[in-house]
């Protein structure tokens, strides 16, 4: 089945630490994104990337980091620099514009907890 | 500057009675708007998008979505409401590469 997946579920870190969120897509899709939720807040974007090996930031890239090494890969790290960790965190991918304007299709999240 | 709003925190219906839930944007050249909805602990699915074309346009589950270039909006329908529509709505704008998101209408259908 095409899709897109992350890992894990749940996660959840203490203080200090940094983790790595997963997110992979085999829809053969160019464009990747990461986002935040949050209660009343909606979605805000983190990073994105069009391309493999480039990204761009978003509106509260700080005390985020990712890396496009792969078309199907698109890796969140949350650093011990952000200072509100806890939230659910959501990949999305799409076509590229070059491509006609297409809908993102979104992973089933991971909740992150910090203790 | 391009932006999204959803004037509507929460909208309540009874089953069977048609539901309307808005959205708003701002955009400086054509707007490409996009409905998705969430359910509890999920992520995100896609139910219609305006590109250009006709003002109605119709999507998954019976839902539609009327484009109102005058008003600047693009507010979700549907003639009959089922309780299984109860969830979160976001509409989306696309830009320059980029999705924005309103902040959600978290939609209830009563029995």
């Amino acid at each position: 089945d095409g899709g897109i997946t992350q890992s894990p579920k749940y996660l959840f870190r203490k203080e200090g630490q940094n983790v790595t969120l997963s997110c992979e897509q085999n829809l053969n899709h160019d464009a990747m994104y990461w986002y935040r939720q949050d209660p009343g807040q909606g979605l805000r974007l983190i990073y994105y990337s069009q391309i493999v090996n480039d990204f761009q930031k978003g509106d509260i890239a700080e005390g985020y980091s990712v890396s496009r090494e792969k078309k199907e890969s698109f890796p969140l790290t949350v650093t011990s620099a952000q200072k509100n960790p806890t939230a659910f965190y959501l990949c999305a991918s799409s076509y590229h514009r070059d491509r006609g304007y297409n809908e993102q299709f979104f992973g089933p999240g991971t909740r992150l907890t910090v203790l | 500057a391009q932006s999204v709003a959803q004037p509507e925190d929460q909208v309540n219906v009874a089953e069977g009675n048609p539901l309307t839930v808005k959205c708003t944007y701002s955009v400086s050249g054509n707007p490409y708007l996009f409905w998705y909805v969430q359910y509890p602990n999920r992520g995100l699915q896609f139910l219609l998008k305006y590109i250009t074309g006709d003002n109605l346009v119709k999507g998954s589950y019976g839902f539609e979505a009327e484009f109102n270039k005058s008003q600047t909006s693009f507010h979700l329908k549907k003639p009959s409401a089922l309780v299984s529509d109860s969830a979160l709505y976001f509409c989306a704008l696309y830009n320059f590469n980029k999705f924005y998101f309103g902040s959600g209408t978290k939609l209830n259908v009563k029995p």
